[in-house]
């Protein structure tokens, strides 16, 4: 099975702060990467689809990118509004595994 | 609009079996699939299996295999999970998800809408 690694598992920014999640799997899983938000309480939300593809309605501070084994998601400016965890999956071969999760909170 | 309502708590004794339904509507359910993704108590996100809603095919992570079997209404726009032989370690609140598939229908995507969850509980 694919492992994904997450870093950092805990994260504390201010806001308007430019803030990193990185995200390493196991293997070459091309670009097969999607990133999720989950917001306490509620079902994960997609937010980037193919490693970069932003899904619509999420808002432009949200960038993804990275191709292989090592990936990022990019928040240029924290809103309070984007507390919350953050999950990566691959989809490259079954089981479709998550990261850990990144817990963000604020400053 | 795109709506996955899944079916209420459910409470189990270890051994026994569960059933979650996940009724979905507002898209075409056979050009999509279903994906079962569960999280424990305080936990992460974990990938269960999904089933392409246009041909049936089934996918399923290792450590439910045998246990789990996923099936669909197509009548009814409906999903169903169902886990058998249960243990504490299932407690959890399951998730069904709408699956996006590539246009040959076998490589899964993402998953693009999620029902609101359904609480198991696992104790005697």
């Amino acid at each position: 099975d694919i492992q994904m690694t997450q870093s950092p598992s805990f994260l504390s920014a201010s806001v308007g702060d430019r803030v990193t999640i990185t995200c390493q799997a196991s293997q070459d899983i091309d670009n097969y990467l999607n990133w999720y938000q989950q917001k306490p309480g509620n079902a994960p939300k997609l937010l980037i689809t193919d490693a970069s593809n932003v899904e619509t309605g999420v808002p432009s501070r949200f960038s993804g990118s990275g191709y292989g084994t090592d990936f990022t998601l990019t928040i240029s400016s924290l809103q309070p509004e984007d507390i919350a965890t953050y999950y990566c999956q691959h989809h490259d071969n079954v089981p479709y595994t998550f990261g850990q999760g990144t817990k963000l909170e604020i400053k | 609009q795109v709506q996955l309502v899944q079916s209420g708590v459910e409470v189990k004794e270890p051994g026994a079996s569960v059933k979650v339904s996940c009724k979905t509507s507002g898209y075409s359910f056979t050009n999509y699939g279903l994906s079962w993704v569960r999280q424990a108590p305080g936990q992460g996100l974990e990938w269960m299996g999904c089933i392409n809603g246009h041909n049936g095919h089934s996918k399923y992570a290792q450590k439910i295999q045998g246990r789990a079997a996923m099936t669909t209404d197509t009548s009814t726009s409906t999903g169903y999970m169902e886990l058998r032989s249960l243990r504490s370690d299932d407690t959890a609140i399951y998730y069904c998800a709408r699956a996006r598939y590539d246009v040959s229908g076998y490589f899964y995507l993402y998953d693009d809408y999620w029902g609101q969850g359904t609480l198991v509980t696992v104790s005697s």
